[in-house]
């Protein structure tokens, strides 16, 4: 299994949204309704931020949205605010108990 | 509320065997699915495997070879051994669990803190 794709950074100034993408394949992206996002702050555990394409855990803001069409996953962050500013990584199911992560983009608030 | 410690010796050997263990605080093993996952300095998360309270495990195929993990569930703890480790082993790995009892989708809500384990002579 191959890891998901992820562009490297993504930017935009405070107040605007920026969409963050996943790409993967027909084995895992495509496959299933199994892409969660994390949130890693520099020295920290990531943290889940969605999980099944759009789902959002207890306590993530709903400036955070996740949608997927086809192979391609996006994290939405709307609203952004200084403290969005992070690594976010992308996941996903890819069958047999197997899971692939993507390899992170970096975020910064202009 | 759950919380997962790694421990782990921090500098391990070339070909030798890197051994961690993580201790499942605030919740029995019970029916989770519980996993390994690294992050090299500076790149990406890298799932390493699951395994279940029986141990019945599953790994990521690139290092199937290598790894082998177990659960102690008397002690409430689970580890992870990789062997023949390499400079390119070397990374921050933590332990993590699903946010649903038998769920193997990839959602981790609860993680370790990390532990670094460094491999050089």
């Amino acid at each position: 299994q191959s890891a998901l794709t992820q562009p490297p950074s993504a930017s935009g100034p405070p107040g605007q949204s920026v969409t963050i993408s996943c790409t993967g394949t027909s084995s895992d992206v495509g496959a299933y309704n199994y892409v969660s996002w994390y949130q890693q702050y520099p020295g920290k555990a990531p943290r889940l931020m969605i999980y099944e394409v759009s789902k959002r855990p207890s306590g993530v803001p709903d400036r955070f949205s996740g949608s997927k069409s086809g192979n391609t996953a996006s994290l939405t962050v709307s609203g952004l605010q200084v403290d969005d500013e992070a690594d976010y990584y992308c996941n996903s199911y890819a069958g047999y108990n197997n899971v692939v992560f993507g390899g992170g983009t970096k975020l910064t608030v202009l | 509320q759950v919380q997962l410690k790694e421990s782990a010796p921090g500098l391990v050997k070339p070909s030798e065997t890197l051994s961690l263990t993580c201790t499942v605080s605030g919740d029995s093993i019970s029916d989770y699915h519980w996993s390994w996952i690294r992050q090299p300095p500076g790149k990406g998360l890298q799932w390493i495997g699951y395994i279940y309270r029986t141990g019945v495990t599953t790994y990521n195929p690139s290092l199937k070879s290598r790894v082998t993990m177990s659960v102690d569930t008397s002690k409430n703890q689970f580890s992870l051994q990789l062997s023949s480790v390499t400079a390119a082993d070397t990374a921050v790995y933590y332990c993590a669990r699903p946010r649903l009892v038998g769920n193997t989708s990839g959602a981790f809500n609860v993680w370790g803190l990390g532990t670094m384990v460094t491999v050089s002579s």
